[in-house]
């Protein structure tokens, strides 16, 4: 089955830790972004990816950063210049030609810092 | 700039009531339009798109139409159920690139 893992679905950290979310997608997809979700609230792009080795910033890229050294992966690292980490963490792929221009989600990662 | 409004929530609907949730758009040129969905604790799903002009997007009983005339893509279904409680989310994308932008999201509660 084609999709988007994302791993783990629940994360805990002391302050101050560095931590990387996973993403993987098995799509061929070209193009993948991470989202920040916070309680009741709409989704921020953080970072995307439209090639392999380049990535771009979004929104709210302060305090995070990625790398995308093969084209099905695209992991993000929360570093403890982050002043307030804790939310609901979205990774989504799309193909950008000759596709149908939608954005598929994985299942998120809620990370909780103590 | 390109921008997405979606009506405030929550909103609470009584099982097999009809459901409109409002969604505008600015924008130039021709961008296309999503709904997303979102169930507690999990990922976004699309639940339908339109990509031009008087298209209807459709699914599960969900149905929405572009409307260029007045910058709108709202959401409607005829008979909601309890489980369509979930969070709807309105997007845009513009056609210069392929960066959603999203609305803030709408919480629908739906009462037995």
């Amino acid at each position: 089955d084609g999709g988007i893992t994302q791993s783990p679905k629940y994360l805990f950290r002391k302050e101050g830790q560095n931590v990387t979310l996973s993403c993987e997608q098995n799509l061929n997809h070209d193009a993948m972004y991470w989202y920040r979700q916070d309680p009741g609230q709409g989704l921020r792009l953080i970072y995307y990816s439209q090639i392999v080795n380049d990535f771009q910033k979004g929104d709210i890229a302060e305090g995070y950063s990625v790398s995308r050294e093969k084209k099905e992966s695209f992991p993000l690292t929360v570093t403890s210049a982050q002043k307030n980490p804790t939310a609901f963490y979205l990774c989504a792929s799309t193909r950008l030609a000759g596709g149908s221009n939608e954005q598929f989600f994985g299942p998120g990662t809620r990370l909780t810092v103590l | 700039g390109n921008s997405v409004t979606q009506m405030e929530g929550p909103v609470t609907l009584s099982e097999e009531a009809f459901l409109t949730i409002n969604c505008t758009y600015t924008a130039t040129g021709y961008p296309s339009l999503f709904w997303y969905v979102q169930y507690p604790g999990e990922g976004l799903q699309l639940l339908l798109k339109a990509t031009k002009a008087d298209d209807k997007g459709s699914n599960k009983g969900f149905e929405a139409t572009y409307r260029k005339e007045t910058t709108s893509f709202h959401l409607e279904k005829g008979s909601v159920q309890v489980s369509d409680s979930a969070v709807y989310f309105c997007a845009l994308l513009p056609d210069s690139n392929y960066q959603l932008i999203w609305g803030a999201g709408t919480k629908l509660i739906i009462k037995p």
